[in-house]
């Protein structure tokens, strides 16, 4: 049972443009996101959360949406370079509940950056 | 700050055959977890130790997957006896927040092919 989807496997994008990265999650009990960025033979790497409290979050190039209503969030990447290329998890979690600190992964988006 | 360590990188074995890894986390953090990726899928969560202690096994095929960690530092995960679904890559996180959903520090896991 996939409590969090992300259902592009794959996005291209040019140098400069805009990347958007979408995720969905069926558990409401989830309060607390992240994303990951993965490059190959390498462990994922922490590249931004968002707390339910918030509809938004930004660090530098990178800006998280959280839209709770329709349990959906997404990963602006901007302006977009060639080594975002990599693949991009997105994760949940609760704070509450027998499930405490677990995360929950989606399948990963791999982002292609082309000059 | 050393990230998180493990051993081997890759290990190739034959069906039924036994293996084991290791992982050593960041110094300091407290919780401890192994997670499975198999190919083209997230991250599973398998087992999540706080301190020498197990809070989450749920999800760990116990009659052939064990793991422990010994002093609340270094964690080993071993499979006895592999069955060829068992290959993927066996990623061990690290974080200080505890049981507060916060980030995890992965390594860069172990690949595991059965044959």
């Amino acid at each position: 049972d996939q409590q969090v989807k992300q259902n592009s496997p794959s996005l291209s994008v040019q140098e400069g443009r805009i990347s958007i990265l979408n995720c969905d999650y069926t558990n409401s009990m989830f309060d607390y996101f992240l994303w990951y960025k993965k490059y190959p033979a390498e462990g994922p790497t922490f590249l931004i959360s968002i707390s339910s409290i918030k509809d938004k979050n930004e660090d530098g190039r990178f800006t998280v949406f959280l839209n709770k209503s329709a349990k959906h969030l997404s990963l602006h990447i901007v302006p977009s370079q060639p080594g975002d290329s990599a693949v991009y998890f997105c994760a949940a979690s609760s704070r509450r509940g027998s499930t405490l600190g677990r995360l929950y992964f989606g399948r990963g988006t791999q982002l292609t950056v082309w000059p | 700050e050393a990230g998180v360590a493990q051993s081997p990188r890759y290990k190739i074995i034959e069906k039924r055959q036994s293996v084991a890894f290791w992982c050593n986390p960041i110094s300091g953090h407290a919780t401890l977890y192994w997670y499975q990726q198999i190919l083209g899928q997230g991250p599973k969560l398998l087992i999540q130790f706080q301190n020498n202690g197990v809070v989450d096994d749920s999800q760990l095929p116990k009659d052939r997957f064990s793991a422990e960690r010994l002093k609340g530092v270094d964690s080993t995960l071993k499979i006895q006896p592999a069955k060829l679904e068992d290959s993927a890559v066996y990623l061990c996180a690290s974080s200080s927040a505890g049981m507060s959903g916060n980030e995890q520090f992965f390594g860069p896991g172990t690949r595991l092919t059965v044959l």
